[in-house]
């Protein structure tokens, strides 16, 4: 059953401008990551939240998450070309902090 | 860059055909895991293991077995190959440290395609 879901589907934006992608999910969760794929590749980490934790940053990344609301924010400054890709959060929840939900993910389009 | 390895990257091959997805990883990892994605739409953990001579079944219910004779080593194995097992599988590892949340390393993925 799918945890994570991403919004919006799709965003695009000029290069320089400021991109936010949110992520909801349906049940308590133990931590929550982003991940960022560019097109036919695997996935790469960028970030973990875990729920104790409201704010998080990492160089021009900035995640926020409500455990009230059951969402996350993942939040690019300053956006490049380079940073086109898709953007996925994932959930561990229950009695594992390995076992991964991916939401369908963000596209997101920086044009130059 | 993760030093996690899947071969091959991309594979044709007719209905009825026995395959095997490699998976390696350098690191030492004790969990690994293999997704499938399809074109646009979210990951689905199929088989996951949490050290050598453990595999367990993932959310999405596959045709695929896995086995993990070795540490660094996680192939999968498709006894005969379906059109609607067409998609891209791909192959984590993590290194289950204690007291908080995993990150997972991807290898580039199989893109998989049955005729």
């Amino acid at each position: 059953s799918q945890q994570g879901e991403e919004d919006p589907q799709a965003l695009s934006i000029q290069e320089g401008e400021n991109a936010t992608m949110n992520c909801s999910y349906k049940t308590s969760i133990n931590n929550l990551q982003w991940y960022r794929q560019n097109s036919g590749r695997g996935l790469v980490h960028l970030i973990l939240i875990r729920s104790n934790e409201r704010e998080k940053h990492s160089g021009r990344l900035r995640v926020t998450l409500d455990t009230s609301k059951k969402s996350s924010s993942l939040l690019i400054t300053a956006s490049r070309a380079a940073d086109t890709a898709s953007y996925f959060c994932a959930t561990a929840s229950g009695g594992s902090n390995y076992k991964l939900t991916f939401g369908k993910g963000t596209l997101l389009t920086v044009n130059p | 860059e993760a030093d996690i390895y899947q071969t091959p990257r991309y594979l044709v091959i007719g209905t009825g055909k026995k395959i095997t997805l490699e998976c390696s990883q350098t690191m030492g990892h004790d969990k690994m895991y293999w997704y499938q994605q399809d074109p646009g739409m979210e990951l689905h953990l199929i088989h996951y293991s949490y050290g050598v001579n453990s595999t367990e079944k993932g959310d999405l219910s596959s045709e695929s077995t896995v086995s993990r004779i070795r540490t660094e080593h996680f192939p999968l194995t498709l006894e005969s190959a379906r059109p609607s097992h067409t998609s891209q599988y791909l192959c984590a590892s993590s290194d289950g440290l204690a007291g908080g949340g995993e990150t997972q390393y991807f290898g580039p993925g199989t893109r998989l395609l049955v005729l």
